[in-house]
């Protein structure tokens, strides 16, 4: 099975902040990686997919890279409504992994 | 509108089986996968399988193996997971969510664009 870890597990930001969150792969997984963000009681909403394509509806202020093994996502400038949990998600091959989460909380 | 609307919560005893259901509207239900997924207390969320609503065709993560089954009702637009012999860590929400982008597109990027709200199932004694 493809693992996938997140780093950092949380981080805490302040509105204006620009923000990077990391997902590593153990295997090569091209740019076949997805992102989510969740909120508590919340299913996940996707924000970006082929590694760097904006799902539809979501800020420009997410961007999405990476390729083969390591991946990045950015929110350039926090706003309130982005303080959530976010989660790679590999589409490669099954099983289908999800990391663990990155919790990004207000400072 | 288009949505899943999940079945209710549910209490099991360990070793009782669930069956939860996901309705979709407001789009052609036979043209795209439905995956399931499950979430644990605290934890990142995980894959259990896939069925395409077209033509019944299952594929089952090997960790649930022989204790899932997924299938589907065309004219009711609505899919089905049943999980058997309930333990305690099977614990969590699961939700249904879509696959996109829709079966015929053939692309090779896809992604859960759609999700239900999720079902709580909790095994206790």
């Amino acid at each position: 099975d493809i693992q996938m870890t997140q780093s950092p597990s949380s981080v805490s930001a302040s509105v204006g902040d620009r923000v990077t969150i990391s997902c590593r792969a153990t295997q090569n997984i091209r740019n076949y990686l997805n992102w989510y963000q969740q909120k508590p009681g919340k299913a996940p909403n996707l924000l970006i997919y082929a590694a760097s394509s904006l799902q539809s509806g979501v800020p420009s202020r997410f961007s999405g890279s990476g390729s083969g093994t390591d991946f990045t996502l950015t929110i350039s400038s926090l706003q309130p409504e982005d303080f959530a949990t976010y989660y790679c998600q590999q589409s490669h091959s099954t099983p289908y992994t999800f990391g663990q989460g990155t919790k990004l909380q207000i400072k | 509108q288009v949505q899943l609307v999940q079945s209710g919560a549910e209490v099991k005893n360990p070793g009782a089986s669930v069956k939860i259901s996901c309705e979709a509207s407001g789009y052609t239900f036979t043209g795209y996968f439905m995956h399931w997924v499950r979430q644990a207390p605290g934890q990142g969320p995980e894959w259990m399988g896939w069925i395409n609503p077209k033509n019944g065709a299952t594929n089952y993560a090997q960790k649930f193996q022989g204790r899932v089954t997924m299938t589907r009702d065309t004219s009711m637009s609505t899919a089905y997971m049943e999980f058997r012999r309930l333990r305690y860590d099977d614990t969590a929400v699961y939700y249904c969510a879509r696959r996109g982008p829709p079966i015929a597109a053939a692309d090779a990027y896809w992604y859960f664009d759609l999700w239900g709200r999720g079902t709580l199932v909790t095994v206790s004694a």
